[in-house]
């Protein structure tokens, strides 16, 4: 039974890209939720995605984005980069009817 | 959201017991109570969750009081490797809810 998978599992990108991360659920799971970990730091939500849709958001810019796929999986993207968007990324995935949330390894994003 | 309070850091040596004690004074009737750890670079681990009273499995014990404003997780005998940052977490895990994670409690441990 494979876990939460995600990818790239490291990334260096320079200020004013994009970059697009991946995140693929435990299975059975149908609820992701995206988080972001500066150095240091607790993870701090970014948003949750249920039935393809957004359902909360932390206090992220709109430069944060996402999409959940028919299959369950997403992605984040991140438009115009930052200094301040290095981080480790993580991905949890849950069942939206139960408690339990688990956690991938994370994306390790750097901007340089 | 509840807030949670838990110490910064906390030292300990190999084979002694351990507990972090989480205060939640605002927990809403709802919300259960999870510990995650969390080495580096790495995500969050599920260690365990409770909602009342006392919870054990095969890692950790979960302890809440009636009142449920705090919560205490206890480390039977730990190890070099339990060298790792701890959070509590309040609320619901399920859909439609999100969850705060605090800065943690860094839990050294030593010979």
């Amino acid at each position: 039974d494979a876990g939460v998978t995600q990818s790239p599992t490291h990334l260096i990108k320079t200020r004013g890209q994009q970059v697009t991360l991946r995140c693929s659920p435990k299975s059975g799971h149908d609820t992701v939720s995206w988080y972001q970990q500066a150095l240091g730091q607790g993870p701090q939500f970014i948003f949750q995605y249920y039935e393809e849709e957004e359902r909360q958001r932390g206090n992220f810019p709109d430069r944060f984005s996402g999409h959940q796929f028919p299959n369950y999986s997403s992605e984040l993207n991140v438009n115009a980069l930052l200094l301040g968007d290095s981080a480790l990324y993580l991905c949890a995935s849950s069942l939206y009817q139960a408690t339990g949330l688990y956690f991938g390894p994370g994306t390790r994003l750097l901007v340089l | 959201l509840a807030k949670t309070t838990q110490p910064i850091s906390m030292d300990s040596y190999e084979g002694q017991e351990v507990n972090i004690t989480c205060s939640h004074n605002n927990i809403a009737t709802n919300d259960y109570i999870t510990w995650y750890q969390q080495f580096p670079s790495q995500g969050p681990r599920f260690i365990i969750q409770g909602y009342k009273t006392k919870v054990t499995n095969e890692v950790a014990s979960l302890f809440i009081p009636a009142d449920r404003k705090s919560s205490t997780l206890s480390l039977p005998r730990v190890s070099l490797s339990d060298t790792a940052v701890y959070y509590c977490l309040v609320g619901l895990t399920g859909g439609g809810n999100k969850l705060t994670f605090g800065t943690g409690t860094q839990l050294k441990v030593e010979l």
